[in-house]
């Protein structure tokens, strides 16, 4: 079984502000993926970064970094700066591989933690 | 390059209905997979279709099912509405081949009464 446990419900911060999301999953799965996506209060969900579970290097991308540590089995988000634009609902999601050749496996998201950036 | 697309964009429907939403890949996409958001929840996957047939599903009644067409767009329809049936319900698309983001569509907010 798949879960992702987003702690933090409600995040608020004043702008230019870091802020950093926390994600924990669980899989038995050796091979997997692991996502961010942002949901603004149009409720479509954004596309934020893919990691997949063999490469633990961490990313950046302009304000926005992602650390991966498997010994913790955690992905957690920093914005760093904050700005009005980035308060949305953020989701992390996982996708472990399974015994077919599909790549696309059923994404299992966390809670989701709302992000309120105070002007 | 037109995203995924979704109608209608609301609903609302009496309990015991019966209801279809739709859902138009984004261009290129062969794989269509459904999900439903209830309010302050993440989305939980309903099912998966790739050539015009359900490849994995998720933790849901028969009640739901679906449909892909040859163009790849799908359907999902919803027996015996119930009032916990009132989610969001969003479509996401990917390539069948190798691993690859899912895009999500503007969902359809379904309630039901």
């Amino acid at each position: 079984a798949q879960k992702v446990t987003q702690a933090q419900t409600e995040i608020s911060v004043v702008e230019k502000e870091d802020v950093t999301l926390d994600c924990v999953y669980e899989t038995r799965d050796t091979t997997y993926y692991l996502f961010w996506y942002k949901q603004p209060p149009s409720g479509e969900l954004v596309f934020l970064i893919r990691r997949n579970s063999f490469d633990e290097q961490n990313e950046i991308s302009g304000r926005y970094s992602w650390n991966f540590q498997k010994s913790t089995s955690s992905f957690n988000f920093t914005i760093t700066a904050s700005q009005v634009v980035d308060s949305a609902v953020y989701f992390c999601a996982l996708s472990a591989s399974s015994i077919s050749n599909f790549g696309n496996e059923k994404l299992t998201f966390g809670t989701g933690t709302r992000l309120t950036i105070i002007p | 390059d037109a995203g995924v697309t979704q109608s209608p964009t609301h609903l609302i429907k009496t309990r015991g209905q019966q209801v279809t939403l739709r859902c138009s890949p984004k261009s290129g996409h062969d794989t269509v997979s459904w999900y439903q958001q209830a309010l302050g929840q993440g989305p939980q996957f309903i099912f998966q279709y790739y050539e015009e047939e359900e490849r994995q599903r998720g933790n849901f009644p028969d009640r739901f099912s679906g449909h892909q067409f040859p163009n790849y767009s799908s359907e999902l329809n919803v027996n015996a509405l119930l009032l916990g049936d009132s989610a969001l319900y969003l479509c996401a698309s990917s390539l069948s081949r190798g691993i690859y983001e899912q895009y999500f569509g503007p969902g359809t907010r379904l309630t039901v009464t």
